[in-house]
Parts: structure tokens; sequence; C-alpha cells
């Protein structure tokens, strides 16, 4: 089983700054099937990223993702108020799938 | 747009069977994989198994105690858990990985 560890687990920012979230992975994703996503209180998960890097559908162009292999990013260019809450990663291409253990992004 | 609606039971007793549903809208059954994930409160996702038209996986965790489904005729993925204790007090949501989530349904595993 493919173990993703999130980092950090706790990020306090302020509106209009930036944040910058990692997720590694134990062994390599299979083709990139790599997933990001925002998960708020009595919510289900949204997706953000998939692909590693492809916005979902309807996404701002503030969220940017990077990655491959092992070490994938999640850049968030200036943080507007809805975007706080917790954010987990996920690898589909192997299975079982896998998700990260989430960082949370609380205002400052 | 793909939309999905789970429901069945909020309580279950330990030792019983968990039975949940998720109602498809918007798109064939037969295109997707459709996936059961749940997350037990305070803790991170656990996906417990995918079923494509006859094909299946499932969580190697979960494996002996999990049965899904597919009604066509009612665009219906169905999950059943048997043997149930405390810990798989959880939401369980229905998912097509990863764009499409359904809102989640609490289960709590009390008597």
């Amino acid at each position: 089983e493919i173990v993703l560890t999130q980092s950090p687990g706790t990020l306090s920012l302020s509106p209009g700054e930036k944040a910058t979230l990692s997720c590694r992975a134990s062994q390599s994703v299979y083709k990139n099937y790599f997933a990001w996503y925002l998960q708020k209180p009595g919510q289900g998960p949204r997706v953000l990223i998939h692909g590693a890097s492809i916005r979902a559908t309807g996404i701002a162009d503030r969220f940017t993702a990077s990655g491959s292999g092992t070490d994938f990013t999640l850049t968030i260019s200036r943080l507007e108020p809805e975007d706080f809450g917790v954010y987990y990663c996920q690898q589909y291409g192997s299975s079982p799938v896998t998700f990260g253990g989430g960082t949370r992004v609380e205002i400052k | 747009q793909v939309h999905l609606q789970e429901s069945g039971p909020g309580l279950v007793k330990p030792s019983e069977t968990l039975s949940l549903t998720c109602s498809v809208s918007g798109d064939s059954i037969s295109s997707h994989y459709w996936s059961w994930v749940r997350q037990p409160p305070g803790r991170r996702l656990e996906w417990i198994a995918y079923i494509y038209n006859s094909r299946t996986d499932f969580n190697p965790s979960l494996k002996s105690r999990v049965t899904i489904s597919l009604d066509t005729s009612k665009k219906q993925i169905s999950l059943k858990l048997t043997s149930v204790t405390a810990a798989d007090t959880a939401v369980y949501y229905c998912a097509s990985i990863p764009q499409f989530w359904g809102q989640g349904t609490l289960v709590t595993v009390s008597s």
C-alpha cells in the first residue's frame, strides 16, 4: 500500500498570503494518478486537482499543483476566505487507493 | 454533471450488517468506476471498494466483510459491511474518484 504523508500538519496564514502544501508518497504514484481535495466542516471532499497538476472544473487559477513520482506540491497563490479548511492528497493509480492525513489551513 | 446521493440507516447495532445505497443521476452508471470511501470522526479518508460494471476491487483491510454491487436499472450502487463494530462508525461517501462525490451519510455503530 502506498502511504501518503502530508506536511505541514497545520498552516496558520492570513487571507492574501501564499500557501504551500506537500505530500510525499512511500512509492512512485502510477501515471501521476494523484489528486488534491479541500474539505470543509460537515461537507464531503471537493476535488481541486487531478492528474497531479490538472485543475478540476471551476477551480480558480490561484490553485496550482506540481510533482511526479513520490513528491507532490499544492500552491495557493493568494488565500481567499473560502480556501480555509483541510486539504487531502490522494493517489488512485494503485490499489488500494490511499489518502494523506491532511493539512489544516487555518486563519491566522 | 454527475450527482450522487447516499442513503441508509444512521444507526446500526454491533455485529449486524451495515447497508447503504448510492443513487446516481446525470450520467450513465456504466461509464464510471464507483467507489465507497469512509471517514471516521477526526480521521483520514479510507477507501473501501470500487465497482466498474462487473469488475470489483477492495481494500484488503476490509475485503472479508465488504460486498459492493451495481443495479443498473435503478442506477444505484450498494455497499454491505458485515459484523460491524464501533470502529466502523464513520461518514460514508459514494464517489467516482476523483471528480464526483456525494455529500456523505453518517453511520453510527452502537447498541
